[in-house]
């Protein structure tokens, strides 16, 4: 089976420039998490989606952030104008809806992004 | 206060031996799940093994098995028959029943090395 599937891999690019990060979750799971990991910071949560629709936003940290989710297969994750500080790699992860609390998060490769 | 503690920064075992990986956690919530993670240095994020709040047994998969004392609020991961390719970061996670996001709460990770 097909995990969840991030593109690109990494990305490098100019500050001020916009950052696209792709993700296709794992077919048939509700949930659809965007996370941010810095040593600074480790895993920070940004965003996540229920059945296509963001839920809790509170971990973007401004406005440059945007996620959308069209559609239970595609969500992006958009940063502009990109900053420097913004260099991290960005993971997306999916999940079942499950009962109470068994099912995991399954991530993907991750976007390791670098702002020059 | 932190939902997960893990307090060891960095842990060394020598190839073949055993190594417990230390996890504490804070919830009022009497249904919960904690979760391990294994994050090589390529980048991704594993999934290892799950343990529910109401198991009556610790849950083991191959040589993982977690040291669950619930009263102590400690979920500790432990690897038998350390291999090289068990070096990578492990992080402790758990979800709450009570939130309905199937959102986590990750520690700082434990850097892992295996010693030839």
């Amino acid at each position: 089976d097909a995990g969840v599937i991030q593109s690109p891999r990494h990305e490098v690019t100019e500050m001020g420039q916009e950052v696209t990060l792709r993700c296709k979750p794992i077919s048939g799971h509700d949930y659809l998490f965007w996370y941010r990991q810095t040593m600074m910071r480790g895993l920070e949560l940004l965003i996540y989606f229920n059945n296509n629709v963001p839920i809790d936003d509170s971990g973007m940290p401004e406005d440059r952030f945007s996620a959308k989710m069209p559609n239970a297969s595609f969500s992006t994750l958009k940063i502009q104008p990109s900053e420097p500080r913004d260099s991290a790699v960005y993971f997306c992860a999916s999940s079942l809806e499950g009962t109470g609390h068994n099912q995991p998060q399954h991530f993907g490769d991750g976007t390791r992004l670098s702002i020059l | 206060a932190q939902k997960i503690t893990q307090t060891q920064p960095g842990m060394f075992v020598q190839e073949k031996e055993a190594v417990t990986l230390d996890c504490t956690y804070d919830t009022s919530d009497p249904s919960y799940g904690l979760f391990w993670y294994k994050q090589p240095s390529s980048g991704e994020m594993i999934f290892l093994i799950y343990q529910g709040s109401y198991d009556q047994q610790n849950a083991t998969e191959g040589r993982y098995s977690l040291n669950f004392q619930k009263a102590r609020k400690s979920a500790n991961l432990v690897i038998s028959a350390s291999q090289l390719g068990d070096s990578a970061m492990y992080f402790c996670a758990m979800r709450e029943a009570a939130n309905t996001g199937n959102q986590f709460y990750f520690g700082t990770g434990t850097s892992l090395t295996v010693i030839p």
